[in-house]
């Protein structure tokens, strides 16, 4: 099992509040990523991180923003939440070279 | 061209039939390849990963892989109504920024076995 926590599950609020959404891991690995997924739909990557102070844009443009001070903490803030950002934010860590990724329970938000 | 094509189904099977899933991907150089489960509402779950050419099996799944033709699959064998969820399949690319590698998922095949 893989020990990878996010929180919150599940967030509800309002438009224009500043959100965080935690995620950790406890297995030493190196890289972290966040991926926004709608129902039924694909994985979009919106940010990666190689290492403590490295972090980079994913494939979707996204108004989030991300931090990377622990090597086992990464999380995501936005500053202002809009309807538009609805969705569910996985997060995910791999180790080394290896691409086998492994996952958070994953938060998912609803912005009224 | 995606990078990684999947065909989004939904693959409907009866019980104990063989489900195959397939994915095509655009980089010749991709060197690993890897099938990902996800029950709906649920996170993604790494269940194979393939990085020779040929087959690799575990238990009822089996991953084959074709590099000439940048071609992955996964047969699931004795299907059963548990195994019903979305497939992703994801190669490991090399970064925009050039670092390192990522994983790249495509959208995932809907498998449906029904009784």
């Amino acid at each position: 099992e893989a020990d990878i926590y996010q929180t919150p599950r599940y967030l509800v609020i309002g438009t224009g509040k500043k959100i965080t959404l935690e995620c950790s891991q406890t297995m030493g690995h190196d890289k972290m990523y966040w991926y926004q997924q709608d129902p039924g739909m694909e994985l979009h990557l919106i940010h990666y991180s190689y290492g403590v102070n490295s972090t980079e844009k994913g494939d979707l443009s996204s108004e989030s923003t991300v931090s990377r001070i622990r090597t086992e903490h990464f999380p995501l803030t936005l500053e202002s939440a809009r309807p538009s950002h609805t969705s569910q934010y996985l997060c995910a860590s791999t180790k080394g070279v290896s691409a086998e990724a492994f996952f958070g329970q994953g938060t998912r938000l609803t912005v009224v | 061209q995606k990078e990684v094509e999947q065909n989004s189904g939904p693959l409907s099977v009866p019980e104990g039939a063989i489900a195959s899933l397939n994915c095509t991907y655009s980089d010749r150089v991709s060197q690993s390849f890897f099938w990902y489960r996800q029950y709906s509402g649920k996170s993604p779950e790494l269940i194979m990963s393939i990085y020779s050419n040929g087959d690799k099996e575990d238990g009822r799944f089996t991953a084959q892989l074709n590099k000439a033709s940048q071609y992955v699959s996964l047969l699931i064998r004795d299907s059963q109504p548990s195994d019903s969820a979305t497939y992703l399949c994801a190669v490991k690319r090399l970064s925009e920024a050039g670092g390192s590698y990522i994983p790249t998922f495509g959208r995932g095949t809907s498998l449906i076995v029904h009784p």
